[in-house]
């Protein structure tokens, strides 16, 4: 099956700076890599994804590569807010309706204003 | 307009005790899903359900069932509650794209906090 590391576990940045985080996956039959954020007390959501196809995508201040010979995939945020803070999951999966995505454990993003 | 509704949203039960959450999803989706997020958490999928196919993770006790009377429900039944249950549960939905039955991400509902006493 997958296996999804996400690292770090915490991230501290200052209001303005960037932040990035990291996940790698094992199964090189997976082709879709979503991002989801989780603020307090709510459901994660979907911010970006990302397919095989494409190594890049950008969405205002967010955006995500991937490497598919590597096996990693990243998330971006510039200009950090202290909106921003929250817990981000990254997953990666086979688009097919009867996979089921392997979550990464999880990215608490702090930004001090 | 709530996407994915679930209720209750705060849940304090005695162990050994029977109890449901209900959610609802306005969205039109096909395949509804039940997570299970530990205090550390980790998000852990317990069980896919669409009109064709039941997925079950097999590390879910069997105490634990899903009930979709419709499409657009699917609520979680747990019996005889123990205190390793205590965590907040995730309801979910998702679309298969027209043709290739591909999904593209999930939409999740607020959660419930399930506290086993």
């Amino acid at each position: 099956g997958e296996n999804v590391e996400q690292h770090p576990s915490t991230l501290s940045v200052q209001e303005g700076d960037s932040a990035v985080i990291k996940c790698t996956y094992s199964d090189s039959a997976s082709n879709y890599f979503p991002w989801y954020k989780q603020e307090l007390g709510k459901g994660p959501q979907l911010i970006i994804d990302i397919r095989s196809n494409v190594g890049e995508k950008k969405d205002q201040r967010i955006a995500v590569t991937l490497n598919k010979t590597a096996k990693h995939f990243s998330l971006h945020i510039t200009e950090t807010q202290p909106e921003d803070s929250a817990v981000y999951f990254c997953a990666a999966t086979q688009s097919g309706g009867s996979y089921i995505p392997t979550f990464g454990r999880g990215t608490s993003l702090i930004v001090h204003p | 307009d709530t996407a994915v509704s679930q209720t209750p949203k705060y849940l304090v039960t005695q162990m050994g005790n029977d109890k449901s959450i209900k959610c609802e999803q306005n969205l039109g989706h096909d395949t509804m899903y039940w997570y299970k997020q530990d205090s550390k958490k980790f998000l852990k999928i317990m069980f896919s359900y669409n009109n064709k196919e039941l997925i079950i993770n097999e590390t879910v006790p069997n105490r634990f069932s899903p009930k979709s009377p419709d499409k657009a429900h699917l609520n979680l039944h747990i019996n005889s509650l123990e205190l390793g249950d205590s965590a907040v549960y995730f309801c979910a939905s998702s679309l298969r794209q027209p043709g290739t039955g591909d999904v593209y991400g999930y939409t999740f509902g607020s959660g419930t906090r399930l506290t086993v006493v």
